[in-house]
């Protein structure tokens, strides 16, 4: 079984400030695929990274950045010069591949909830 | 491009009333969808998946069904709500291949009374 921990349920900050949500993850599977979702208090989860497990190279999006590292079962993700539109609760999660299909179902984390403030 | 619907948005339902949210897929053929369910405070759970017409696995006892009449249509249904079915449920829909990140509709809000 698969299993996501964001050990840290809500994390404040001000603006302007660097900040970096954890997540660990456990699956026996050699293949799974990482991914990191926003849900805004509107409540939609928006996607906003995938990573593979064969792909250990770190991404960066704006500021937005990720940091994978098998050896540790991390996917953490930073914002850095965090901003008030950046407040929102943010998961982590993970699917594992099968070969000849399969439903490829997340597992998700508790989620993170991010505050912005002023 | 691919877009995905969910109604209603919120819904107000007595114990014990039947139910059904509707999901389409509008863009794309032949995708997996999905439902979870995020409890207040919780994560999001993985109810049912489907990986084509009439196709529906479920990933957890529940007293809740789920349909797939259409290619591009979900429908998440109960007889007889419980208390416990309160929360937000979410459609998702993803292409074939693992790597695929899966897509969500805007939710809806069921709170039973």
């Amino acid at each position: 079984a698969q299993k996501v921990t964001q050990a840290q349920t809500e994390i404040s900050v001000v603006e302007k400030e660097d900040v970096t949500l954890d997540c660990v993850y456990e699956t026996r599977d050699t293949t799974y695929y990482l991914f990191w979702y926003k849900q805004p208090p509107s409540g939609e989860l928006v996607f906003l990274i995938r990573r593979n497990s064969f792909d250990e190279q770190n991404e960066i999006s704006g500021r937005y950045s990720w940091n994978f590292q098998k050896s540790t079962s991390s996917f953490n993700f930073t914002i850095t010069a965090s901003q008030v539109v950046d407040s929102a609760v943010y998961f982590c999660a993970l699917s594992v591949g099968r070969s000849g299909g399969g439903a490829d179902g997340l597992t998700f984390g508790k989620g993170t909830h991010l505050i912005i403030q002023p | 491009s691919q877009t995905i619907h969910q109604w209603p948005a919120t819904l107000v339902q007595p114990v014990g009333s039947p139910l059904s949210l509707e999901c389409t897929v509008e863009g794309t053929s032949n995708p997996n969808l999905y439902w979870y369910r995020q409890a207040a405070g919780r994560g999001l759970q993985l109810l049912f998946y489907s990986v084509g017409i009439g196709q529906i696995s479920s990933e957890v006892p529940q007293n809740l069904s789920a349909s797939r009449p259409q290619d591009r249509q979900f429908i998440l249904s109960s007889k007889k709500l419980l208390l416990s079915d309160s929360g937000f449920y979410l459609c998702a829909w993803k292409g074939k291949g693992s790597n695929q990140p899966q897509h969500f509709g805007d939710g809806t809000r069921l709170s039973i009374l």
